[in-house]
């Protein structure tokens, strides 16, 4: 399966301030999606990111908010934007890889003060 | 969208029981049903996945389950052991694309 790297591990940030992650894939890849996880809570999907068209946003998603982008097939990023206190959380990047299997990177804990 | 649910969102037995975790999806071409566990401070790892053509698929001492009609599948674990604690998530996916996942089953096993 792929190996994922993504940085920044963890953050704090000041409010109004932009955190950009970014998650670099050792293989190519088609899709790359971005999930948020609120301590305690499941995985919500932010975005797909495909390389070479814009991003698609879940539902409560904006662009305006969580840019993402997808320069290639190995690597996207994702801009946490305007950031305040709601927006502490696990930011994780995954791909699909094979046949429906599915790899997360680390995760990012953004923490915002 | 796809909908998960998942129950219990806790869940405690004694070291040696089953553990049963149950999911329902209201996405009808959903078609891939994978199980996550996430231990604390770490990143999900897949542990066991069906697919709509099958109905139950077994992996040691896991089992999945998948009733299509009524869009419902399930976790089983048996013979638990305290290293079977953790946070497990179900999700749903068409074709390996977007999952979606359920709210998540945090399992303590009691020794």
């Amino acid at each position: 399966s792929a190996v994922i790297s993504q940085k920044p591990s963890r953050d704090i940030c000041q409010r109004g301030t932009s955190l950009t992650i970014q998650c670099q894939v050792d293989s190519q890849v088609t899709m790359m999606f971005w999930y948020r996880q609120q301590p305690g809570q499941s995985l919500t999907l932010i975005a797909t990111a495909n390389q070479g068209s814009e991003a698609t946003y879940e539902s409560g998603f904006v662009i305006d908010k969580f840019p993402i982008s997808r320069p290639n097939l190995t690597f996207s990023t994702l801009t946490v934007s305007n950031m305040s206190p709601e927006d502490s959380s696990i930011y994780l990047c995954s791909v699909a890889t094979g046949r429906y299997g599915y790899t997360f990177g680390s995760g990012t804990r953004l923490t915002v003060v | 969208g796809e909908n998960v649910e998942q129950h219990p969102s806790t869940l405690s037995v004694q070291e040696g029981d089953s553990a049963v975790i149950k999911c329902t999806y209201s996405d009808s071409a959903s078609n891939y049903f994978p199980w996550y566990k996430q231990e604390l401070g770490k990143r999900p790892q897949l542990i066991i996945d069906i697919r709509s053509n099958v109905g139950e698929k077994k992996d040691q001492r896991i089992a999945v389950t998948l009733n299509k009609t009524a869009k419902h599948f399930s976790l089983h674990i048996t013979e638990t052991q305290p290293e079977d604690s953790a946070v497990y998530f179900c999700a749903a996916s068409i074709s390996g694309n977007q999952f979606y996942f359920g709210t998540g089953t945090s399992l303590t096993v009691i020794p």
